[in-house]
Formats: C-alpha cells, sequence, structure tokens
C-alpha cells in the first residue's frame, strides 16, 4: 500500500516461505531497474538489475520480473531466511544522457522473516 | 563489488556548524553520487561529484548548502554547510564501476545535528 513519512510498507513471512516485494515505478522513460537490501546501519547492497527490453532476470534465489506495461516491478526471494530481513527499494534509471546513474528510489518495503 | 568507504560514520554536530564527510572509492569506479536518505525514508539524489570540475546538482539542493570536491578518480568530499536539525539524515556516497551500470553503496554517514 501507499507510505508517507515512517510509514513503510511491511512484509511479514515465515522462514523457508516465498516473498515478493512489489515497487510501481514513477517514469515512463526509465530503462534500467536494480533492487537493493538496507540492513539496520549500513548502506543499501545490491541485489539484481534489469533492463527495459527484458522481463524477467533471475539471480541466486531472487527474481525480478518488470512489467513496462503498468510500470511494476517485483522482487521474489525463494526460501527466505532470517537474513533476508532488511528493507528493500527499487531504483529506476534513464541510462542515456544526462540522466546516467542518476538513480530514483522507491519508497522501500520492509521484510522480517519469522525463524 | 566496488569498494567504497566514507568518514566519519557517524556524528552528532551543533547547529550552524559545518561537517565534512569524505568517500573513498577503488580504482574501478568512474562515476561518483552523493545521496540523502532522511530518517525512515528513501534515498534522495543529492548530486553527481565531477572529476576535476563542479559538482551537478538535483533541484532542491545547491551549491552553498552541500559543496561537494571531487579532486581525483577515488576521492570525493560533500560538506553540509550551516547545519540545522533539519538535516539530520544518513549521507552516503556512491560509484559506478566503468564497463558496467550497477551501482553500489558506501555504508553511509549518519548526521545528527542538535
Amino acid at each position: 500500500g501507499e507510505s508517507v513519512g515512517l510509514h513503510l510498507p511491511t512484509l511479514s513471512v515465515q522462514e523457508g516461505d516465498n516473498s515478493i516485494i512489489n515497487c510501481a515505478y514513477s517514469n515512463s522513460a526509465s530503462d534500467y531497474f536494480i533492487w537493493y537490501k538496507q540492513e539496520s546501519g549500513k548502506g543499501p547492497q545490491f541485489i539484481i538489475d534489469i533492463r527495459s527490453n527484458m522481463d524477467k532476470r533471475q539471480g541466486q534465489r531472487v527474481t525480478v520480473l518488470l512489467n513496462k506495461t503498468v510500470k511494476h516491478l517485483s522482487l521474489q526471494i525463494a526460501a527466505t531466511q532470517p537474513g533476508d530481513s532488511a528493507v528493500y527499494f527499487c531504483a529506476e534509471n534513464i541510462e542515456g544522457g544526462t540522466s546516467y546513474g542518476k538513480l530514483t528510489f522507491g519508497q522501500g518495503t520492509i521484510l522480517t522473516v519469522h525463524p | 563489488s566496488a569498494v567504497i568507504s566514507q568518514k566519519p560514520s557517524r556524528d552528532i554536530c551543533q547547529r550552524g556548524t559545518s561537517l565534512t564527510i569524505q568517500c573513498q572509492v577503488d580504482s574501478q569506479v568512474t562515476m561518483m553520487f552523493w545521496y540523502r536518505q532522511q530518517p525512515g525514508q528513501s534515498l534522495t539524489l543529492i548530486a553527481t561529484a565531477n572529476q576535476g570540475s563542479e559538482a551537478t546538482y538535483e533541484s532542491g539542493f545547491v551549491i552553498d548548502k552541500f559543496p561537494i570536491s571531487r579532486p581525483n578518480l577515488t576521492f570525493s568530499t560533500l560538506t553540509v554547510s550551516n547545519m540545522s536539525p533539519e538535516d539530520s539524515s544518513i549521507y552516503l556516497c556512491s560509484g559506478v564501476r566503468g564497463g558496467t551500470d550497477t551501482q553500489y553503496f558506501g555504508p553511509g554517514t549518519r548526521l545528527t545535528v542538535l
């Protein structure tokens, strides 16, 4: 759902379940998308990225899905572990021209994994 | 992944003072950026740190408040000037490795202004 200020969306799952974290991005011109994981007291850690010429990309235990029609991005985490507990951010970028590297971040989702 | 370090990791400052944050990246990084993360919120881009020239600031951020230097390819500083409690945030530097689009982040500097 929507979040304002300190009230980030939250997702609670049991260890071993699959997690799906969603993100609606804002700019239809964006052509590069990234998911980051941020643990408490640390900087964002790169998880996986995808370009707009793809609709799915898989990594180790993670899959990113991109739906450009509705400007939606999701991160699927398989067999979620307690170490996956963190805030997850999507980010978007327009790779060409002067916008290269200038990431626009989504609001973030707090993932809590219960043993 | 690129190695990015920041100093200090945290600081508590009095209003009206200034703090300079240092960021060191490994030699494979080409582009560097500075972001702000206000408490409980997402990241917002402050500026692109350009080597040997003035930084490129995003809307809402100005050089007088956030002067940035990047004297060489692997080092940049961000100064938060004339601080107020509203400047209390995490300040993060990031870098893009040459030949890739992957952007890596430093651990952040946690600033509290009293």
